[in-house]
Order: structure tokens, then C-alpha cells, then sequence
């Protein structure tokens, strides 16, 4: 059962313009959402993250919402640029026996268009 | 300040061979451990991970074990490969529940 989903598996923007990525989740222990970026043959890397009793983070051109009722999170990065183009991971974090635990999404690769 | 490292980088491997792959964590101590597999076009999927030395969780069943023989060391291990165990290996760690922070990854490929 996949607990986080990112239906989009790829996305096309313009530069300069707006790139919505959207996350969904279906467990409601969940209480803190990451966004990484990950390019081919590399590691991830984190980017932005929000807390379950925040709507709202904001870091330079990256803002994630995140809508607890909806169980939805997304990244807005704006305005886009040729060097975000990368695959994007939603992570979604639960805490077991004092441990972190991070559940991932399938991914979407977005691609910057110049 | 902290860095992660993963060896070898990539490694191509026949069926039925043995795996070993290390990660090492520089820069801090007591972290929490980490092993995800990608396989190609799919998630990160967690495999292990450890809050401490000699301790093991391990997510899903499968082929693979897991080892922490240091503070800061973290082998993945296999004693027979398979075909579907081909994928990219990352290691990561994180201080209490902050951020995770990723390895440069293992590219194994299992002919």
C-alpha cells in the first residue's frame, strides 16, 4: 500500500514560470513532510521542509503548502529555472520506537524548458 | 561539518555472488542510520535502518541483510545475489528526527 503518492511522474514548465509538484499521503500519524531533489546517479538532496502544524514554508523560490484535511502537500518553485529540472521526492515522516522513518513517493521528474 | 560516504560506486555483480557495501558517516557521532534502494524508475524504498551500534531494523523481507559494526559504519550485505536485487543503493543518516541526509549512492547491476 503506498502510503505517498506523487501521481505526476513527470512535469514540463517554461522557465521563468510557476512548477506546481503535488504529493498525497493517506496515514495521519504522519507529522513532518520533506521535499529532496535528486539528480541522475547522485544521492538526494533535501530541500524544503513543514511541519504538521504549519500550511505554509517559504525558502527563497521554494514554498511548500501543505492541507492536512486533504492529506495534500505540494512545492511551488518560482520561477522556475533550467537547473531545477531534477526528479522530486516527496517524503512523508513517522516516528516508531524512537526512531525516524521516512516513507517516499514514486517521484516526478520535472523538466525546465528554456 | 558532516559528510556521508558509500563504496564502491557502482559494482556489477553476477547471480548467486555475495555483496558487501559500506557506508561511512564523518563529523558526527551516535547518528541514525540508514539503507534505501531505487530501483529504475520507482521510489526510494527503506530497507534498514539503526539507532545504534549492533542494532538492525529491517523494513521488508528480503535477500539482504544489514550490519553496524561502528558508531558510524554501515554495511549491506547479501550472501546470493539475485537479478531483482539490481538497483541504486543510498545510504543516509539524520541526528535525532531532523532531516536525512543522503550518500552519493551505489549503482549495483546483477547479471
Amino acid at each position: 500500500d503506498q502510503q505517498v503518492k506523487q501521481n505526476s511522474p513527470s512535469l514540463s514548465v517554461q522557465e521563468g514560470r510557476i512548477s506546481i509538484l503535488n504529493c498525497d499521503y493517506t496515514n495521519s500519524m504522519f507529522d513532518y513532510f520533506l521535499w529532496y531533489k535528486k539528480y541522475p546517479a547522485e544521492g538526494p538532496t533535501f530541500l524544503i521542509s513543514i511541519s504538521s502544524i504549519k500550511d505554509k514554508n517559504e525558502d527563497g523560490r521554494f514554498t511548500v503548502f501543505l492541507n492536512k484535511s486533504a492529506k495534500h502537500l505540494s512545492l511551488h518553485i518560482v520561477p522556475s529555472q533550467p537547473g531545477d529540472s531534477a526528479v522530486y521526492f516527496c517524503a512523508a515522516r513517522e516516528i516508531i520506537q524512537g526512531a525516524q522513518k521516512l516513507v517516499f513517493g514514486q517521484g516526478t521528474r520535472l523538466t525546465i524548458n528554456p | 561539518s558532516q559528510t556521508i560516504h558509500q563504496w564502491p560506486a557502482t559494482l556489477v555483480q553476477p547471480v548467486g555472488s555475495p555483496l558487501s557495501l559500506e557506508c561511512t558517516v564523518e563529523g558526527t557521532s551516535n547518528p541514525n542510520l540508514y539503507w534505501y534502494r531505487q530501483a529504475a524508475g520507482r521510489g526510494l524504498q527503506l530497507l534498514f535502518y539503526s539507532v545504534g551500534i549492533g542494532q538492525i531494523s529491517s523494513e521488508v523481507p528480503q535477500n539482504l541483510s544489514a550490519s553496524r559494526p561502528q558508531d558510524r559504519q554501515f554495511i549491506l550485505s547479501s550472501k546470493k545475489l539475485l537479478l531483482s536485487d539490481s538497483g541504486f543503493y543510498l545510504c543516509a543518516w539524520t541526528m535525532g528526527y531532523n532531516e536525512q541526509f543522503f550518500g552519493p549512492g551505489t549503482r549495483l547491476t546483477v547479471l
